[in-house]
């Protein structure tokens, strides 16, 4: 079946503007996560949906940063006033439920900021 | 919180040799270890996990050890092969908590 995706690939806006990244998890999967991947790094927790609630927000780094999943399947991170600094990959995961371990990555959305 | 340190950050091997990679976690409450194999600008990939109930798993060419007294566990691919060429993450859960918090990753290069 369809894995993880997530739209757009790629993102360019300039510093002060605001982003929406969207993922689609896989078919059925309730719980979802983000992470942000730096160069040469690994992923960086950022926040944990159960169903439509943010059960965990606590890798998200300032207020700037916001997520949603109204209807339990689709989410998007919403990134207001952009800075470089936020420049980085955006990966979403899925797993089937809160009690499932094997969480399964999208490709990621590449943002950078000028 | 839980910290997962990685190493090597880089590892060069001929093609049919072993390669090693290890991580050690902080925390003791961690109970659940996968490895992810990133290509260049790929999606992570599951290739193998472990839970602290078991202390070693094997999936053909690829094991992992965990040693939960010392808080490490370990990657091992054997036969390796041009295309095990990758980044390779190790990342920890915590008991209780859903994020995976990941080491910095190994560069390994698999030469013909």
């Amino acid at each position: 079946g369809a894995g993880v995706s997530q739209t757009p690939s790629n993102k360019v806006t300039e510093k002060g503007k605001y982003v929406e990244l969207r993922c689609d998890p896989i078919s059925g999967h309730t719980a979802l996560y983000w992470y942000r991947q730096s160069l040469g790094q690994g992923p960086e927790f950022l926040i944990y949906f159960q169903g439509t609630g943010a059960a965990d927000d606590s890798g998200l780094p300032n207020d700037r940063f916001f997520a949603v999943r109204p209807e339990g399947s689709v989410s998007t991170l919403k990134i207001q006033r952009t800075e470089r600094g936020d420049s980085a990959v955006y990966l979403c995961a899925s797993s089937f439920a809160e009690s499932t371990d094997t969480q399964y990555f999208g490709p990621g959305t590449r943002l950078t900021v000028l | 919180g839980e910290n997962v340190e990685q190493h090597p950050s880089t590892l060069s091997v001929q093609e049919g040799d072993s390669a090693v990679i290890k991580c050690t976690y902080s925390d003791s409450a961690s109970n659940y270890f996968p490895w992810y194999k990133q290509e260049l600008g790929k999606r992570p990939q599951l290739i193998i996990d472990i839970r602290s109930n078991v202390g070693e798993k094997k999936d053909q060419r690829i094991a992992v050890t965990l040693n939960k007294t010392a808080k490490h566990f370990s990657l091992h691919i054997t036969e390796t092969q041009p295309e095990d060429s990758a980044v390779y993450f190790c990342a920890a859960k915590v008991a209780g908590f859903q994020k995976l918090v990941f080491g910095t990753g190994t560069r390994l290069l698999v030469s013909p």
